[in-house]
């Protein structure tokens, strides 16, 4: 059964820094695109970031360029994700997916709050 | 960037009614788009892959259509576990959009 669980939310202030990861099982972690897809409170789903399946080629919403880094251990079957600067409207769940021809499997999320 | 505007935002209609989302992107991006429902609390599920594709397990009376720019999802007999919110993805180019999302109540 695939599974993808992600961890590392919580409550930070405005400029700090976070590190979300997902644990990957079920499949063969390592040769699948996987992305990082986020949801306000209320509101829509925006994507966020896109990583290949060696982690040799990474992409990024322009709302998180230069704050975000999306990462991969293909070894240990998690991805990351770094948050750095983070802002008040960073405060979404955070929803780690595989991409397998369409967003195929998705975690249940991780609560980010930016608050001070 | 591809903006994806989907329509209507909101749409109220009854058990065995015939349902339809559009979404209409920016620029030409052939058949690369999904389409995705998401029940309150719960994470996205996928319905139809490369615009006209049903994902394995779906019922048949979801469907898809389109390429290019416009893009539709049916629904041909609303049974009561469909009323959510649905949202289509274009997955052209980076930066990948999701169109804004429809919630379809019951009436």
């Amino acid at each position: 059964e695939v599974q993808l669980v992600e961890s590392g939310g919580g409550l930070v202030q405005p400029g700090e820094s976070l590190r979300l990861s997902c644990a990957a099982s079920g499949f063969t972690f390592s040769t699948f695109w996987m992305h990082w897809v986020r949801q306000a409170p209320g509101k829509g789903l925006v994507w966020v970031s896109h990583i290949n399946s060696d982690g040799s080629e990474t992409n990024y919403a322009d709302a998180v360029k230069g704050r975000f880094t999306i990462s991969r251990d293909n070894a240990k079957n998690t991805l990351y994700l770094q948050m750095n600067s983070l802002r008040a409207e960073d405060t979404a769940r955070y929803f780690c997916v595989r991409d397998w021809i369409g967003f195929d499997y998705w975690g249940q999320g991780a609560l980010v709050t930016v608050s001070s | 960037a591809i903006q994806m505007t989907q329509s209507p935002s909101s749409l109220s209609a009854s058990v065995g009614d015939r349902v339809t989302i559009t979404c209409r992107a920016s620029q030409g991006i052939g058949n690369d788009l999904t389409w995705y429902q998401q029940k309150s609390g719960k994470a996205p599920k996928l319905l139809i892959y490369a615009a006209s594709n049903l994902q394995s397990g779906v019922p048949s009376r979801f469907s898809g259509s389109g390429s290019g720019t416009d893009f539709t999802l049916t629904i041909s007999s609303l049974q009561p576990g469909d009323f959510a919110t649905y949202y289509c993805l274009h997955e052209y180019t980076y930066p990948y959009t999701f169109g804004q999302g429809t919630r379809l109540e019951i009436k």
